[in-house]
């Protein structure tokens, strides 16, 4: 079945230290995005990619950087620049039609240590 | 970017029917409007669109006001499953050039929906 797969489920992190969340998808969707979600709060958007070799920053960029060398693969590091990187991080792709047919990964839960 | 208003939370018995109100006084003429619903520890889950017209699918209605500046969707019977957090959201669909809107979810704090057995 086609879907989103998000590697780890649970992540622990040292301070100062750069960590990589993986974000596949097999779903033929151009877009893919990159959202946080801190306790009781909504989705912020981190980044986002239209097509491949293509992406931009969303609300909250800061610390954070991607890539998108394929169209089934986007994945995020978090940065040692990135102050308070405990959240929830969820990955999401799109056809590309103007926020139609969103289809998300189940997350990955990052704990600074 | 046209924002939405939603109540924190609702509850409703079991077997019951749940209308979340939606509030968007400032949408555009093009302006989808959106349901999600995110249960604990996953992510969100399509739920319905409209653009004018009430909706209705295998999940829920959405019934859209007709000056389009509020919408509600309806669980027409709420199980235990329904219990989760519903956004609704606006978004510009794609435009024929790239803009900062297009194809982006806003998505605010949503409406915790509690449903009691």
């Amino acid at each position: 079945d086609g879907g989103i797969t998000q590697s780890p489920k649970y992540l622990f992190r040292k301070e100062g230290q750069n960590v990589t969340l993986s974000c596949e998808q097999n779903l033929n969707h151009d877009a893919m995005y990159w959202y946080r979600q801190d306790p009781g709060q909504g989705l912020r958007l981190i980044y986002y990619s239209q097509i491949v070799n293509d992406f931009q920053k969303g609300d909250i960029a800061e610390g954070y950087s991607v890539s998108r060398e394929k169209k089934e693969s986007f994945p995020l590091t978090v940065t040692s620049a990135q102050k308070n990187p405990t959240a929830f991080y969820l990955c999401a792709s799109s056809p590309g039609t103007g926020g139609f047919g969103y289809t998300f990964g189940s997350g990955t839960r990052l704990t600074v240590v | 970017d046209a924002k939405t208003t939603q109540p924190n939370s609702m509850e409703s018995n079991e077997e019951e029917p749940v209308h979340l109100p939606c509030n968007h006084s400032t949408i555009s003429g093009t302006d989808y409007i959106h349901w999600y619903r995110q249960l604990p520890s996953q992510g969100p889950e399509y739920v319905i669109h409209g653009l004018t017209s009430n909706v209705n699918n295998r999940m829920a209605s959405l019934a859209i006001a007709e000056d389009r500046k509020s919408s509600t969707l309806i669980l027409h019977r709420a199980t235990l499953r329904d219990a989760a957090v519903y956004y609704c959201i606006l978004s510009v669909p794609c435009p024929p050039e790239p803009t900062d809107s297009w194809g982006k979810l806003q998505f605010g704090a949503g409406t915790q929906v509690v449903v009691t057995p």
